[in-house]
Formats: C-alpha cells, structure tokens, sequence
C-alpha cells in the first residue's frame, strides 16, 4: 500500500516554464512533509520542506502548496532550468507524538526533464 | 564541512555472501538512517539508529542488520546476498532531537551519495 502517492511520473517542461508535482497522502499523523531532488548516481539532496500549520512555503523558485484537508501538497518550480532535470520525490514522516522515530514515506519520484 | 560519507561507492558480489558498508554521519549528528533503493523507485526505510540503539525498522527480512558505534558511523551487513537486494544503499543523518516522554525524534534527514551494490 502507497501511503504518498506522487504524480506525474515523467514531466517535461520548456526552459522558464513552471514544473508542478503533485503528492497525496492518507495517514493523517504525517506532520513532515519534504521534497528531495535526485540526480543520477547520486543520493537525494533536501530541496524544501513544509509542516502541516501553514498552507505555503517558498525558497527561490521552489514553492511548496499544502492543502491539509485535501490530503496533498504540491511543488511548484519556478522559471524551470535544464539544470534542474533531475528526479524528484515527496516524502512524509510521522512525529514524536506518535511515538515514532521520523522514517520517511516516499513517492515513487518524478523524473523532470527541462529542455532548453 | 563534510556530508555524510559512505563507503564503498561501489560493490559487486555473489549471491549467497555477506557484504558490509559503512556510514559517516555529519559532524554533531547522532541519528543515522538506511534506506534500500531500488532502481526507478523511492527509498525504502531499513533502520534507524539513534546512540548506538535501534529506533526503527523497516519491512526488511532478518539477513539485514546494522549497528551504530560511539562515534556515531554506522555500519549496515546484508546476509545470504540475493539477487533483488541490489541496489543503491542510502545513509542518511540527522540531527536527533529528544523529543516527549524521552523518545528519541529526529529532523531534517541529509543524504549520502549511496552504496551501489550489484549481486550477480
């Protein structure tokens, strides 16, 4: 069972234009939620990430929309570039109320391609 | 100041052995997770380790184990090698904060570059 479900899969987006990823989750107890970019042969790098207590997040031209009663939240990419083709995966963890340590439940990853 | 570092970078064995690899956290960091991740898919929780102490475990068979040492490096061992356990192994550490009633929580996670391995 997907406890984050990420779509779309693949994206591609013309230089400038703007990437918007999308993740859904069920387990309300989620209370961290980041997005990690990934290049090839490479770990996974934090790009953003948001808590559930405000609805909007913004570093440069990343932008995270968290829609709590809906279950989702978003990354938007802004003035998109070839330098960030790469994959990119929402995640969401679990804090210390419910007494778990903060594992995170990933998306299965969205692979964005910018052409110039 | 240096990441997290992993060793080796890259690793080929046979089915049947056992291999090793190893983690450094960040400086100040006393959390350490691992992560399994298959090519084409999301990482996949194996462990988390918080003063040398098992916090967490993932849906993993019992050929995986790891332990964490003083200094807060960590070390993950795979048993009878299969064919679906290549893959590339992520570390990640953090820098883990107390939390209520003493348990131990952690914040953001910082990533190695990973440990591919391919069991042949």
């Amino acid at each position: 069972q997907q406890q984050v479900k990420q779509s779309p899969q693949s994206l591609i987006v013309q230089k400038g234009g703007i990437s918007i990823i999308n993740c859904a989750y069920e387990n309300t107890a989620f209370d961290y939620f980041p997005w990690y970019q990934q290049f090839p042969g490479k770990g996974p790098a934090l790009l953003i990430a948001i808590r559930p207590d405000v609805s909007e997040k913004k570093e440069g031209r990343f932008t995270i929309s968290f829609n709590k009663s809906a279950k989702q939240f978003s990354l938007h990419i802004m003035d998109s570039q070839p330098g960030d083709s790469a994959t990119y995966f929402c995640a969401a963890s679990i804090g210390p109320n419910a007494g778990n340590n903060r594992k995170l439940i990933w998306g299965l990853g969205t692979s964005l391609a910018v052409n110039p | 100041d240096a990441g997290v570092t992993q060793s080796p970078t890259h690793l080929i064995k046979t089915r049947g052995q056992q291999v090793t690899l190893r983690c450094s956290p960040i400086s100040g960091h006393k959390s350490v997770s691992w992560y399994q991740q298959v090519l084409g898919q999301g990482p996949q929780f194996i462990f988390q380790y918080y003063e040398k102490e098992e916090r967490g475990r993932g849906n993993f068979p019992d050929r995986f184990s790891a332990r964490q040492f003083p200094n807060y490096s960590s070390e993950l061992n795979v048993n009878a090698l299969l064919l679906g356990d290549s893959a590339l192994y992520l570390c990640a550490s953090s820098l883990c904060i107390e939390g209520s009633g003493g348990r131990a929580t952690t914040d953001t996670q910082y990533f190695g570059p990973g440990t591919r391995l391919t069991v042949l």
